[in-house]
């Protein structure tokens, strides 16, 4: 079975461009969260899927951020326009437990880098 | 507020050396407690998770760890360590105020260094 895979591995943008990652959950899995690790510090919450609904997306940082899941399947993540403060590594995770109880299937994370 | 906190940024131990990385946590109420590990070049990996019951917690690799709630901790532990132990650990406690998600709040990550 395939976990979860993320596009592209890394990317580096200059300020005020436009960069959109890809996430692919685990087949089934209804429940798909986007993280992001900012300069080595701890990996904080952005947004919550279940299906192509957003649960909660309380940490997406400013309107620059813009989600989406249709479909229910991959999800997408554009930062537009980028900028320094938006490096870091953006983590998807993706969950069928019907509990929620945190386990969580993580991908390998993009790492955006903002010159 | 809700928070969890990794005093050390790095620890170093010897292989065979029994290993901690200590993790504590401020929620109110019971927590739901977890240890994830991140390998160089993947993602982050489940270990194990502390919801209820027996306070010392079996996971994978050997891993155990300890859920102390008069010191508000959950520290991770091996008995002896292996060199491919060498990877970065996060403690995650789930955000009670976002009610039944998956949502976690991550500690800042120690950086575990097992030397041959």
């Amino acid at each position: 079975e395939a976990g979860v895979t993320q596009f592209p591995s890394h990317s580096v943008i200059e300020k005020g461009q436009t960069v959109t990652l890809r996430c692919d959950p685990i087949s089934g899995h209804d429940n798909l969260y986007w993280y992001r690790r900012v300069m080595g510090k701890e990996i904080k919450f952005l947004l919550h899927f279940v299906k192509e609904s957003k649960q909660d997306e309380s940490g997406m940082p400013n309107n620059r951020f813009l989600a989406e899941r249709t479909g229910g399947t991959y999800s997408t993540l554009k930062v537009q326009p980028a900028e320094l403060e938006d490096s870091g590594v953006y983590f998807c995770a993706s969950s069928f437990d019907r509990r929620n109880t945190g386990e969580l299937f993580f991908g390998e994370g993009s790492r955006l880098t903002v010159l | 507020a809700q928070s969890v906190a990794q005093p050390e940024d790095q620890v170093n131990v010897a292989e065979g050396n029994p290993l901690t990385v200590k993790c504590t946590y401020s929620v109110s109420g019971n927590p739901y407690l977890f240890w994830y590990v991140q390998y160089p070049n993947r993602g982050l990996q489940f270990l194990l998770k502390y919801i209820t019951g027996d306070n010392l917690v079996k996971g994978s690799y050997g891993f155990e760890a300890e859920f102390n709630k008069s010191q508000t901790s959950f520290h991770l532990k091996k008995p002896s360590a292996l060199v491919s132990d060498s990877a970065l650990y996060f403690c995650a406690v789930r955000d009670k105020g976002s009610g039944n998600t998956g949502k976690l709040i991550f500690g800042q990550g120690t950086t575990l260094q097992v030397k041959p």
